[in-house]
């Protein structure tokens, strides 16, 4: 069965303090690994979508980058307005589904 | 251009009632997708539609049934509610293009309370 392990659940970070977070994930034949924000009472937003190990994508201060067992969040300089909860996604094989990880609550302190 | 819009945006029910919840996808987008998220959980795969037949499953007992529209709009219906339903009930849609790795576009959800 299909695994996505986000690390660590919280983050507390101060304005410009910059900092990664992690995904591990089992997915059988990954066909595309997915990262959301989301921020409270709404639903997730899209940001980045990593189809193969090696590649990375960019948006303003985050990168997102892909191995063959994690991906990384990278944030660069945040803001307050970063503060949300990121939250890792895969899709393998046959699925059409999404398999979630829990969520790193990102908190950034001005 | 609209995104995903779901009604109602809140809801209270008494455990074993029944609720519909509805959904109407992004313009363009033909596959619609329903999440259940529990609080301080990612969100948990219910089922998917496209061309008004339910693709695949998730590990969801039968009370949990959906349908989907000509006009690609969906419903989640849940009968016999019980308190462990309460939670974010979240809809996702696609485009059929790149159908295993298409970004899902999510709506801001209905909160279910089940009492």
């Amino acid at each position: 069965e299909d695994q996505v392990t986000q690390s660590p659940e919280a983050l507390r970070l101060q304005e410009g303090e910059s900092s990664s977070l992690n995904c591990s994930y089992t997915v059988s034949g990954l066909r595309g690994l997915f990262w959301y924000r989301q921020d409270p009472g709404k639903g997730p937003e899209f940001l980045f979508t990593l189809y193969s190990a090696g590649e990375e994508k960019e948006k303003e201060r985050l990168k997102a980058t892909l191995t063959k067992k994690e991906s990384f969040l990278h944030i660069t300089a945040p803001k307050p307005e970063d503060s949300a909860t990121y939250l890792c996604a895969g899709s393998g094989g046959s699925n059409y589904k999404l398999t979630f990880g829990k969520g790193t609550l990102l908190t950034v302190n001005p | 251009d609209a995104g995903v819009t779901q009604s109602p945006t809140h809801l209270i029910k008494t455990r074993g009632q029944q609720v519909t919840l509805r959904c109407s996808p992004k313009s363009g987008h033909d596959t619609v997708s329903w999440y259940q998220q529990a609080l301080g959980q990612g969100p948990q795969f219910i089922f998917q539609y496209y061309e008004e037949e339910e693709r695949q499953r998730g590990n969801f007992p039968d009370r949990f049934s959906g349908h989907q529209f000509p006009n690609y709009s969906s419903e989640l219906n849940v009968n016999a509610l019980l308190l462990g339903d309460s939670a974010l009930y979240l809809c996702a849609s696609s485009a059929r293009q790149g159908i295993y790795n298409s970004p899902l576009h999510f709506g801001n959800g209905t909160r279910l309370t089940v009492t």
